[in-house]
């Protein structure tokens, strides 16, 4: 089983400063890796998919890259609506698994 | 518009039973995986389970292997998930939600699975 950790745990930012989270897989998951936004009381919302292409309707100060085990989900200029809590996963193609990382919480300082 | 609404969350007693249920809208479900997602109070997103198309594929998380199921009925757009034995920490937000390739898009709002007595 795959298991993805995610750094840091909290990130405190301001609104236009950039943010970068990580996402860490403990064996190559090749591209297949997927980030997600999670506001209180809202449904997951997919930002990228494949670690670099953006979900439709997604602004585009979202971008994703990375391959292997490194996958980074970087926020340019942060917008007020963009403090939430954002996740990683990988889905095992052989047998369907499916994982998240621990989750990076994106707050406001 | 591509949509999931589940329903049947509640409260219920430990080692009781509870099924959920996710009408699917706007797509042909039978094309697709689908899966159950949960988020319990203060905690992340923990994957629970999934059913391939026509349903002869099921995977769970360990935790719940043996206690809960997984079902479709692809003619009604409907996908369950038959919860027994439950425990408290099976308390959580449970969502419903379509796997594409390698990820998950859309979700549904999600429906409160509370356990306690």
């Amino acid at each position: 089983e795959t298991v993805l950790t995610q750094s840091p745990a909290t990130l405190s930012l301001s609104p236009g400063e950039r943010a970068t989270l990580s996402c860490r897989a403990s064996q190559s998951v090749s591209r297949y890796v997927a980030w997600y936004q999670h506001k209180p009381g809202q449904a997951p919302r997919l930002l990228i998919y494949d670690a670099s292409n953006r979900a439709t309707g997604i602004p585009a100060r979202f971008s994703g890259s990375g391959s292997g085990t490194d996958f980074t989900l970087t926020i340019t200029t942060l917008e007020p609506e963009d403090f939430a809590v954002y996740y990683c996963q990988q889905r095992d193609t052989w047998q369907g698994l499916i994982t998240f990382g621990q989750g990076t919480r994106l707050e406001i300082k | 518009e591509v949509q999931l609404v589940e329903s049947g969350g509640g409260l219920v007693q430990p080692g009781g039973s509870l099924r959920l249920s996710c009408a699917a809208s706007g797509f042909t479900m039978s094309n697709y995986w689908m899966t159950w997602v949960r988020q319990a109070p203060g905690q992340g997103l923990e994957w629970v389970a999934n059913i391939n198309q026509d349903g002869t594929r099921k995977n769970f998380v360990d935790s719940v292997k043996g206690r809960f199921t997984i079902s479709r009925d692809n003619a009604k757009n409907l996908l369950d998930l038959q919860m027994n034995s439950l425990r408290g920490e099976d308390t959580a937000v449970y969502y419903c939600a379509r796997e594409v390739l390698n990820w998950v898009d859309p979700w549904g709002q999600g429906t409160l699975v509370t356990v306690s007595s």
